[in-house]
């Protein structure tokens, strides 16, 4: 069974401040690899998107690597702001369709003006 | 519409009682799923939709849940006999690939159930 971990639960750091956020998997097996964002109250918002063939994506600040041999991933965010505060969540997909998605537990970001 | 709806935003149910949690995909999107998220914890699967078709249904808990899809556009997931452990927000997402593997997946804002 897949598992997801993501260290650490929570991070907080001053504004400017580069952000990075880990995600470790058990099964090496995934379709994919996705990031998302959660605000407080809300759904989540796809960020990035890797697949299992790829080793990196990039959008804007934000920069995400797999490496399924480890089984990690690893989120950049460049030049942190306060808008930027919200829980990140990895997940990997799994099974024919490959957004059968098994969720990390977040990490929960603030960052400080 | 534009995105991802679902309805009630909010419900409170007493214990015993049956909820009816409805979701409308993105038009056209093939397929559909639910999640169940517990506080502080990442969102867990429940079951996915191809069209009108249930092809997991792996995640659901206990038999007293219960998820239909028609006419492959919108969901009902139903909970018989609602518990206490029951109380979470239940997610719903779409995306618009008949094969996934990894086309972006759009969620809404979740169906937010507590049980008294």
């Amino acid at each position: 069974k897949q598992e997801v971990t993501q260290i650490p639960a929570a991070l907080s750091v001053p504004e400017g401040e580069n952000l990075v956020l880990n995600c470790s998997f058990t099964d090496s097996a995934i379709y994919n690899l996705q990031w998302f964002r959660q605000d407080p109250g809300k759904g989540l918002t796809s960020l990035l998107l890797i697949q299992s063939s790829q080793r990196e994506q990039t959008s804007g600040r934000l920069n995400a690597s797999l490496d399924k041999s480890s089984g990690r991933s690893t989120l950049y965010i460049a030049a942190s702001q306060p808008g930027d505060s919200a829980t990140y969540l990895c997940a990997g997909g799994l099974g024919a369709a490959g957004n059968k998605l098994t969720f990390g537990g977040g990490t929960r970001v603030l960052v400080k003006p | 519409g534009a995105g991802v709806s679902q309805s009630p935003r909010y419900k409170v149910a007493k214990r015993g009682q049956d909820v009816a949690l409805r979701c409308d995909p993105i038009s056209g999107h093939v397929s559909l799923f639910w999640y169940q998220q517990a506080l502080g914890q990442g969102p867990e699967f429940l079951t996915y939709f191809q069209n009108e078709a249930q092809l997991d249904k792996s995640g659901l808990p206990s038999d007293r849940f219960f998820a239909e899809r028609p006419e492959g556009s919108v969901s009902t997931l139903k909970i018989q006999r609602t518990q206490q452990e029951d109380s979470a927000v239940y997610l719903c997402a779409s995306s618009d690939t008949r094969v996934m593997h990894g086309n972006t997946i759009y969620f809404g804002e979740g169906s937010w159930l507590t049980v008294v």
